[in-house]
């Protein structure tokens, strides 16, 4: 089963607006939580992470939200533009192990 | 740098055929993933080595499936003899962890058994 649950499945939003994707996990264990973007066609490429000593972490448009106690982190896409069209992974690992517990994934689509 | 290279990029093959796809980690990386996108599944790991030793193997699917990295430049995943269910994206990564977490993905190999 996936150790890492991620909503919602796709959502779509007007260009400016604010994508909000959720994640949620069970192992206390996992210290290290990054995210993924994929665009169609290629790999999946690492957007921002944060470690669980911080509660949010920004860069530029984009932000991770992480709540320790809910076991929970979101990642927020402020003024969305049509170029953030793709589908968003959240992640989490162990600190020594090297192994990333993919979510299932979230296709966002900005519309213009 | 070139980035991580997967060849080929489509394969398409018939069941029970060999299939083996290959990659090119960044240079200088000492780790390499294989992992395997379906849209039933998502993103899931197969295998990753470790300076060309490979460390876990949990997700390799069944017993045809193999993999292998013979040197720092160069891994094979092959799948004999192949079966419709493998149809998937197989991707390549790979990561230097002395500078950081971070997973560089290649382009993926889309496989269709037919």
């Amino acid at each position: 089963q996936q150790q890492v649950k991620q909503s919602p499945q796709s959502l779509i939003v007007q260009k400016g607006g604010i994508s909000i994707i959720n994640c949620a996990y069970e192992n206390t264990a996992f210290d290290y939580f990054p995210w993924y973007q994929q665009f169609p066609g290629k790999g999946p490429a690492l957007l921002i992470a944060i470690r669980p000593d911080v509660s949010e972490k920004k860069e530029g448009r984009f932000t991770i939200s992480f709540n320790k106690s809910a076991k929970q982190f979101s990642l927020h896409i402020m003024d969305s533009q049509p170029g953030d069209s793709a589908t968003y992974f959240c992640a989490a690992s162990i600190g020594n192990d090297y192994k990333l517990s993919f979510g299932a994934g979230t296709t966002v689509t900005v519309r213009a | 740098d070139a980035g991580v290279i997967q060849s080929p990029r489509h394969e398409v093959t018939e069941m029970g055929q060999e299939v083996t796809l290959r990659c090119k980690p960044i240079s200088g990386h000492d780790y390499l993933f294989w992992y395997r996108q379906t849209m039933m599944r998502g993103l899931e790991l197969l295998i990753y080595f470790n300076n060309n030793v490979p460390i876990d193997d949990s997700g390799m699917p069944e017993d045809r499936f193999s993999a292998k990295m013979p040197n720092a430049s160069f891994s094979t995943l092959k799948i004999q003899p192949s079966e419709p269910r493998d149809s998937a994206v197989y991707f390549c990564a790979s990561s230097d962890r002395k500078s950081s977490y971070e997973q560089y993905f290649g382009p993926g190999t889309r496989l269709t058994v037919t």
